[in-house]
């Protein structure tokens, strides 16, 4: 069975500065691993995710994430926050070959002027 | 394209009540689902739909909770009667053969 662990409920950054969201994966097969981000009042949307190839991968909006099989976590970045940044972001594993993922709890991003 | 279509957007409801939800995925996916997003937590997998066969449905508490998805197109949800607990945004995604899911707006369902 495939889990997700999100560190921080809220992570909140002033404007311009570096965006780190953590995520710690537990799977006992080669994961699949996503990065979803969800607006108020709005559904999931993919932001990136990690089927096996590069390790450092980029996504929308200019986030990225790297996986680190030896620290099991896939830790999501951006250079410099925008506050339309503001949102929850999930986390989530799935089965390698499967786009079905089990999602981590959220953290809610808060970004200040 | 369009995306996925979800009514309606907020519901609030006693318990015991009965309520459905509606779902039209993107033109041309054949598989469709149903998560249930309690506030706090992250989305929860109720059921898959292939075409018009359920895929899996081991999270769905089929004492209250039931889906179709006749002619395997647009799918409802019900629950039948509600429980406090049930109070949740009820989100629908599709995909195309199995890939990348693409997800509705949800429905916020208040049971009081």
């Amino acid at each position: 069975a495939q889990s997700v662990t999100q560190l921080g409920s809220h992570v909140s950054v002033s404007e311009g500065a570096l965006v780190l969201l953590r995520c710690n994966y537990s799977s006992s097969v080669p994961p699949y691993l996503f990065w979803y981000v969800q607006y108020p009042n709005q559904g999931l949307q993919l932001l990136l995710k990690y089927t096996s190839a590069a390790t450092l991968v980029k996504g929308i909006n200019g986030f990225e994430a790297e996986f680190k099989k030896s620290e099991t976590s896939f830790h999501l970045t951006k250079p410099s926050a925008h506050m339309s940044d503001a949102a929850e972001y999930f986390c989530a594993v799935s089965d390698s070959g499967s786009y079905i993922p089990t999602f981590g709890r959220g953290t809610s991003l808060i970004v200040h002027p | 394209e369009a995306g996925v279509a979800q009514s309606p957007r907020y519901k609030i409801i006693e318990k015991r009540q009965s309520v459905a939800f509606w779902c039209n995925p993107i033109s041309g996916h054949a598989t469709l689902y149903w998560y249930q997003q309690i506030l706090g937590q992250g989305p929860k997998l109720l059921i898959q739909f292939q075409n018009n066969g359920v895929v899996d449905d081991s999270q769905l508490p089929k004492d209250r909770f039931s889906a179709e998805r006749l002619k395997g197109v647009d799918s409802t949800l019900k629950i039948q009667p509600a429980k406090l607990e049930d109070s949740a945004v009820y989100l629908c995604a599709s995909s195309w053969d199995s890939n990348e899911q693409f997800f509705g707006p949800g429905t916020r369902l208040t049971v009081l």
